[in-house]
């Protein structure tokens, strides 16, 4: 899977809209980007995923550049409960090992009340 | 039940000692991973199940750890003569399986993990 790149961390205050970014400069035309987060002390959590359309969902809105070498992940209003560890990834459905997961370091976002 | 459930949540032992890890994925989903998370690091793929096919041990860091799946459904993941290194979260994750299994557009759904510590 193609590489990505995160921030390694990241504050919002609660409430307010947070944007997530990500960069995939050598993404591929058939690979789909994808995000998880972790919060403390659980197992990660889809979020949403995208080919080339923007996509809403009931956690998030994904936002893909034109180009597709970024995108980003829109909180729209910050809760303290999505204080947690954000993992932008890229899925093709050719390599890697039968569609394990890597995960890179991610973002940890911080919320602030 | 509606997730994917790991036992035990937590799980102390002493070196040496075997240690066995349950996971009861998502009823209906033929494919199961499991990972392991080391404290603060990504994750670290260890095996795939998918229906009867023969499992990817691809990921498996020694022969010390194994994992079945019995009847398709409910896998363990066993680590005999554990070493201080094999401390982590272990990781059970179930995707939709099928033909969408692995691929570009699946979307997997992990436990809460179980954490071993080893003293």
């Amino acid at each position: 899977d193609a590489k990505t790149t995160q921030p390694n961390s990241m504050e919002s205050n609660e409430e307010e809209p947070v944007h997530l970014p990500c960069n995939h400069s050598t993404i591929s035309g058939t690979d789909y980007i994808h995000w998880y987060r972790q919060l403390p002390s659980q197992g990660p959590e889809y979020v949403i995923h995208g080919l080339t359309s923007n996509v809403n969902n009931r956690m998030a809105s994904l936002a893909i550049a034109e180009d597709r070498k970024s995108s980003t992940l829109i909180l729209h209003r910050a809760t303290l409960r999505d204080a947690a560890v954000y993992y932008c990834i890229l899925r093709s459905n050719y390599g890697g090992s039968q569609g394990n997961l890597i995960f890179g370091k991610g973002t940890k976002l911080s919320v602030k009340p | 039940g509606a997730g994917v459930s790991q036992s035990p949540s937590n799980k102390v032992t002493e070196k040496g000692k075997d240690v066995e890890l349950r996971c009861d994925p998502i009823s209906g989903h033929t494919a199961l991973y499991w990972y392991r998370q080391s404290l603060g690091q990504g994750l670290e793929f260890l095996i795939y199940f998918q229906g009867n096919s023969a499992p990817d041990k691809s990921g498996l860091p020694s022969d010390r750890f194994s994992a079945e799946r019995t009847g398709g459904s409910v896998s363990t993941l066993t680590i005999q003569r554990t070493q201080q290194e094999d401390s982590a979260v272990y990781l059970c994750a179930s995707p939709r399986g099928g033909p969408l299994a692995g691929g570009a557009t699946d979307t997997q759904y992990f436990g809460p993990g179980t954490r071993l510590t080893v003293l």
